[in-house]
């Protein structure tokens, strides 16, 4: 069974719709992250969260928003989504006592934003 | 502030051939520097990571990858190509309180027959 999971894996969507990307974990980890993938731009850091109730903007958090609703739950929103953000998103986690500091990624959600 | 350039979005080499994949970072810190593998339509997955201890790095898949302070990079090697090691692979720098990764735009490796 995979450790960090994402639903949807796919998902098309219109211009202006709503719509929520979910993360889940069975790693214990406390901190989550989320990311969007684009071609040759590498991983942009939109989110994070070190715990239920600390929520930090990442580097592109313009037009997301997020909801850790418990401690392996850490949910994505495109408020009024657009094709601009047409890209792979992928979510994290890790143990902030790990002394390591590496991340276990999800297996990503594709999203196109027609 | 740090960052990570990634030389290359594209390499290409042959079965059996040494695999080298270069990554330079910025850093005001001593860092700690990561290798992702992504194959296609999966996640990423950790290579191997540097903490601080040993300067050469042994991960999975016959990986390998030296840290230089003084050239402040953190290549990827593996000494002969297999196909399997067909992927994208990033190069990632952590500050030493690991709260954010920066990733690098990533080198796709493509392994010749």
């Amino acid at each position: 069974d995979a450790d960090v999971t994402q639903t949807p894996r796919n998902r098309i969507t219109k211009t202006g719709k709503r719509i929520m990307l979910e993360c889940s974990q069975t790693k214990g980890h406390d901190r989550m992250y989320w990311y969007r993938q684009d071609p040759g731009l590498g991983l942009q850091l939109i989110y994070y969260s070190f715990d239920v109730k600390d929520i930090n903007k990442g580097e592109i958090s313009d037009g997301y928003s997020v909801s850790r609703q418990a401690q392996a739950k850490f949910s994505l929103s495109l408020e009024s989504a657009i094709p601009n953000q047409t890209a792979l998103y992928f979510c994290a986690t890790r143990r902030s006592s790990f002394r390591t500091k590496e991340q276990f990624f999800g297996p990503g959600t594709r999203l196109t934003v027609l | 502030a740090q960052s990570v350039t990634q030389l290359g979005s594209h390499v290409s080499v042959s079965e059996g051939a040494l695999v080298l994949l270069r990554c330079n970072y910025s850093s005001s810190v001593p860092p700690y520097l990561f290798w992702y593998v992504q194959y296609p339509n999966q996640g990423l997955q950790l290579l191997l990571k540097y903490t601080s201890a040993a300067t050469l790095v042994k991960g999975i898949n016959g990986f390998e990858a030296e840290f230089k302070k003084s050239e402040t990079s953190f290549h990827l090697t593996k000494p002969s190509a297999h196909m399997s090691d067909a992927a994208e692979y990033f190069c990632a720098v952590s500050g030493r309180n690991g709260n954010q990764f920066y990733f690098g735009t990533g080198t796709s490796l493509t392994v010749i027959p």
